[in-house]
């Protein structure tokens, strides 16, 4: 399967500071990049669509001016977690999808290792 | 009503045993069915993805397709305590955008 790189792997920050993980697709490349959120023994939940060259499309109570996407090219989107806050300690996973996927086979998402965000 | 619904367990078979993992979606048009299977503090990954009405196989995966009932499940055949993990549902929705999760069953195999 395709490879898709997130750094860092853990983070540990102060409060109302600011926290930037990277998302990579490191043997294909990505129109579209996901960022999910996971709460402890909870599922992920999706917080925005990452679009390159565009504006990410942000869910609903997800504050885009506190979660910055960045998606300058084909194989990198990044996160910024803007004035970090302890209730903003999560795991931050990103996932890829294929320039290509248009058909129903070829829209699997490929997911990053994943982000451990404390912020204490 | 939540888009991808999973039963939260947890699920307990023996070693050995079938387990059955079951998942509903409500959008109707939904057209690609992912199951990923997720261990504690790691991102999850796929085990199969199906898009059509019926079975598919893959070594003791097989994953079941029914878009009438709108419900898709899998099934582990020959259960192991390594496959002791959450196993999440994915759902493609309309316009094949947003891949969108159910919280995830897990599941307990006991040697």
């Amino acid at each position: 399967g395709a490879v898709v790189s997130q750094h860092p792997s853990w983070v540990i920050c102060k409060s109302g500071t600011s926290v930037k993980i990277e998302c990579r697709s490191l043997d294909f490349q990505a129109t579209t990049m996901f960022w999910y959120r996971q709460f402890p023994k909870q599922s992920l939940m999706l917080m925005a669509t990452s679009n390159e060259g565009s504006k990410a499309t942000y869910e609903q109570g997800v504050e885009k001016d506190k979660f910055l996407i960045n998606h300058a090219s084909l194989t990198l989107s990044t996160l910024t977690v803007t004035s970090a806050h302890p209730e903003d300690s999560s795991f931050y996973i990103c996932s890829a999808r294929r320039l290509s996927s248009r058909t129903a086979e070829d829209t699997e998402a490929f997911f990053g290792q994943g982000t451990r965000l404390t912020v204490v | 009503q939540k888009e991808v619904e999973q039963n939260s367990g947890p699920l307990s078979v023996p070693e050995g045993a079938i387990a059955s993992l079951n998942c509903t979606y409500s959008d109707r048009g939904s057209q690609s069915f992912f199951w990923y299977r997720q261990y504690s503090g790691k991102s999850p990954e796929l085990i199969m993805f199906i898009y059509s009405n019926g079975d598919k196989e893959d070594g003791r995966f097989t994953a079941q397709l029914n878009k009438a009932s709108q419900y898709v499940s899998l099934l582990i055949r020959d259960s192991q305590p390594s496959d002791s993990a959450t196993y999440l549902c994915a759902v493609i929705l309309i316009g094949g955008f947003k891949t969108i999760f159910g919280a995830g069953t897990r599941l307990f195999v006991k040697a």
